[in-house]
C-alpha cells in the first residue's frame, strides 16, 4: 500500500489529453513539492516534472505539472505512443521523514 | 555527463547479506545528495534511504522496512556509494537503483543507474 495514491491505469488515444491524479496528506503534499517520473519499458525512471509544476530542460511542454492542496496531477496533452509508460507522483513525507511514491499508473494509448 | 553503474546484485538466502556498488562519475558522491531506490518485479518505486552531502551534513536516513538492516556508506577515493544488506528477507527481492538529486535543478533522483537485481529465496 503506497503512501500516495494514484490509478492503477489511464489511457487515451493519440492527441488527446489525459491527466494522472496523486493523492496523499497533509504530512506529504500538503506540505511539499511534488515531483513526477517516467519510466519506459525495462529502463530507468525520469524526472518529467520537479516543484510541482517544473520542467526540466528537454521535457517537452505536452507535460504539465499542477497541485492543490493534498492532490497533485499530472497532464499529458497531445499524447503520443512514446508517452505509452508508467508514471510515477512523488514527495517528501514529514511524518515518515523520508520520500515517499505512489503506487504508480500504467499509461495505455490506444 | 554523469553516470552512475550500480553491481553487487545476485541471489542470496533469507538472512543473508549483500553489497552493493554505485560507481560514480560526472560528479562527486560526498558533493551531490544521493540515495537508494528499489522496486519489487512488477511493482512500484520504494525509497530506501540517502546520504546527503557532505556541506549538508552528511548524515543518513533511511526507510522504515530497512532501518537497522541496511547501511548506506561511502568511498570518497573511489567515488561510489554502497548500500550493504544484513538480515535480508525475501520481500526485499527487487531492482535496486542508485539515484542521485540534480545538479541543475532543486529535485530528487535526477540520475538514475541502471540497476542491479538483488533475489532473496532459500
Amino acid at each position: 500500500q503506497s503512501v500516495l495514491t494514484q490509478p492503477p491505469s489511464a489511457s487515451g488515444t493519440p492527441g488527446q489529453r489525459v491527466t494522472i491524479s496523486c493523492s496523499g496528506s497533509s504530512s506529504n503534499i500538503g506540505s511539499n513539492y511534488v515531483y513526477w517520473y517516467q519510466q519506459l519499458p525495462g529502463t530507468a525512471p525520469k524526472l518529467l516534472i520537479y516543484s510541482n509544476n517544473q520542467r526540466p530542460s528537454g521535457v517537452p511542454d505536452r507535460f504539465s505539472g499542477s497541485k492543490s492542496g493534498t492532490s497533485a496531477s499530472l497532464a499529458i496533452r497531445g499524447l503520443r505512443s512514446e508517452d505509452e509508460a508508467d508514471y510515477y507522483c512523488a514527495a517528501w513525507d514529514d511524518s515518515l521523514s523520508g520520500w515517499v511514491f505512489g503506487g504508480g499508473t500504467k499509461l495505455t494509448v490506444l | 555527463e554523469v553516470q552512475l553503474v550500480e553491481s553487487g546484485g545476485g541471489l542470496a538466502k533469507p538472512g543473508g547479506s549483500l553489497r552493493l556498488s554505485c560507481a560514480a562519475s560526472g560528479l562527486s558522491v560526498s558533493n551531490a545528495w544521493m540515495s537508494w531506490v528499489r522496486q519489487a518485479p512488477g511493482k512500484g518505486l520504494e525509497w530506501v534511504g540517502r546520504f546527503k552531502s557532505e556541506t549538508d551534513g552528511g548524515t543518513i536516513d533511511y526507510a522504515a522496512p530497512v532501518k537497522g538492516r541496511f547501511t548506506i556508506s561511502r568511498d570518497d577515493s573511489k567515488n561510489t556509494l554502497y548500500l550493504q544488506m544484513n538480515s535480508l528477507k525475501t520481500e526485499d527481492t527487487a531492482v535496486y537503483y542508485c539515484t542521485t538529486h540534480s545538479l541543475v535543478v532543486p529535485a530528487p533522483f535526477d540520475y538514475w543507474g541502471q540497476g542491479t537485481l538483488v533475489t532473496v529465496s532459500s
